[in-house]
């Protein structure tokens, strides 16, 4: 079985203020998400990576990066944290290579407050 | 970008009872994947069906790729089945999810 893990799993975070989520893959799957899920908009697509490197714009990066230093690793980064980006967040990676998408193993989410 | 319909939005069952979930896609894909989300919020995937029918136990997904559609059969519910159900779908590593069923069987 897949194994993501997310930290923190819970954060408490003030407006103006920088937050880091960090996600870990221990599969060597080549492909990582970050989505955020909220009431009645279902799980959205933040950014995502293909692989150590790189990062690629989701459907809602506004006020969001991505980095992704190592195959292991990927981590979504909230340079200004703002009341609406109050969420949950989960990481995802996939074991298709290239641009395909396989099948994706998620992490247990990380519960983002900003006050 | 891709739209995702999943139908119904919620559903009551008795135990006993089976169930068919919906999603359909507004453009091509893939990639096309389902989730059972628990009511604790941690996701897992059912299965992964780009194409043709799959067995899991008590569960059939059925994909329509050139359709545009999937559906997701329960046979016999319990209710341990109660949750969210999740339908995914797209393209080029980018996969875009419907907004859920949420699912409840009461014995």
């Amino acid at each position: 079985e897949a194994a993501v893990t997310q930290s923190p799993r819970n954060k408490v975070a003030v407006t103006g203020g920088k937050v880091t989520l960090s996600c870990n893959q221990t599969n060597n799957h080549n492909n990582m998400y970050w989505y955020r899920q909220d009431t009645g908009h279902g799980l959205r697509l933040i950014h995502y990576s293909y692989g150590a490197g790189s990062t690629e714009k989701g459907d809602i990066p506004d006020g969001y990066k991505a980095s992704r230093p190592s195959q292991e690793n990927f981590s979504l980064i909230l340079e200004l944290a703002t009341p609406s980006q109050t969420s949950v967040y989960f990481c995802a990676s996939g074991d298709a290579g290239g641009g395909a998408t396989g099948q994706l193993y998620f992490g247990e989410g990380s519960k983002l407050t900003v006050l | 970008g891709q739209q995702v319909q999943q139908s119904p939005a919620s559903l009551v069952l008795q135990e006993g009872e089976n169930a068919e979930l919906q999603c359909n896609f507004s453009t091509s894909l893939n990639s096309m994947q389902w989730f059972y989300q628990r009511p604790g919020g941690s996701l897992v995937s059912l299965f992964y069906n780009p194409s043709g029918t799959k067995h899991s136990g008590r569960l059939t997904s059925t994909t329509v790729i050139k359709e545009r559609r999937s559906s997701l059969h329960i046979s016999s519910s319990q209710t341990t089945d109660s949750g969210t159900y999740l339908c995914a779908g797209g393209s080029n590593a980018k996969l875009t999810f419907g907004k859920g069923t949420k699912l409840s069987v009461k014995s």
